[in-house]
């Protein structure tokens, strides 16, 4: 079935260094990918998502490309910020074709700036 | 407009009780997912409803259980509690179920214990 393979982490940083973090799925079809994020005690925010291969999906500074070809989605931020410290995930939606929306999710990745 | 809200926020229970937890989705959405959330299992798929119709299900057992209402409120219930119960159950909404390139909203979710 379809899976989500995220980097362990967690990532820690300082404040203003760069953000890479990978993200690799299994599909059979043709999946929507997401990436939320989790602060803690809260649920789960939309960062941003992308719906077909080469878009690429942008917000607050984070962006990351749908590339089909190596089948991955990876996050990126120029200059990581405290108030980015968070757990992120990679998602992907069900194929269009199948019922339903299910999110299939990756481990989550947390990251923590210091200042 | 309002976001998805989730009640109760907490929950202690014991063993063999069982539990309802309640999601109200954004105005206009339609469809209802439940997901379980496990420092062990991470993010899982539990169920996803539309038209007070159980259109997706995840790999749980059948003490798990949901239904929607007609203002697209949905519940969930726990029957027979055990331990590994013990999760945050997040509530999503979306407009549309059978499209995979919509967003799901996350509520903040409910931390059931169970001791």
């Amino acid at each position: 079935g379809d899976s989500v393979t995220q980097m362990e982490g967690p990532v820690t940083l300082s404040e203003e260094a760069f953000l890479t973090i990978n993200c690799t799925y299994t599909a059979t079809g043709y999946p929507s990918l997401f990436w939320y994020v989790q602060y803690p005690g809260e649920g789960l925010q939309l960062l941003l998502k992308a719906t077909k291969a080469d878009d690429k999906g942008s917000n607050k500074g984070f962006e990351a490309t749908y590339r089909k070809e190596t089948t991955s989605f990876h996050l990126e931020k120029g200059s990581v910020q405290v108030s980015d410290s968070a757990v992120y995930f990679c998602a992907l939606s069900e194929s269009a074709n199948q019922a339903g929306t299910a999110l299939i999710f990756g481990k989550g990745t947390t990251l923590s700036v210091s200042s | 407009k309002a976001g998805v809200t989730q009640t109760p926020r907490y929950l202690i229970k014991t063993r063999g009780q069982q539990v309802t937890l309640s999601c109200s989705p954004i105005s206009g959405h339609r469809s209802v997912s439940w997901y379980q959330q496990t420092p062990g299992q991470g993010l899982q798929f539990l169920f996803e409803y539309f038209s007070e119709t159980q259109r997706n299900k995840g790999n749980f057992p059948g003490r798990f259980s949901g239904r929607q209402f007609s203002n697209s409120r949905s519940e969930m219930n726990v029957s027979t509690l055990e331990l590994g119960d013990s999760a945050l159950y997040l509530c999503a909404s979306t407009y549309s179920p059978s499209v995979s390139t919509d967003t799901q909203y996350f509520g903040p979710g409910t931390r059931l214990t169970v001791l």
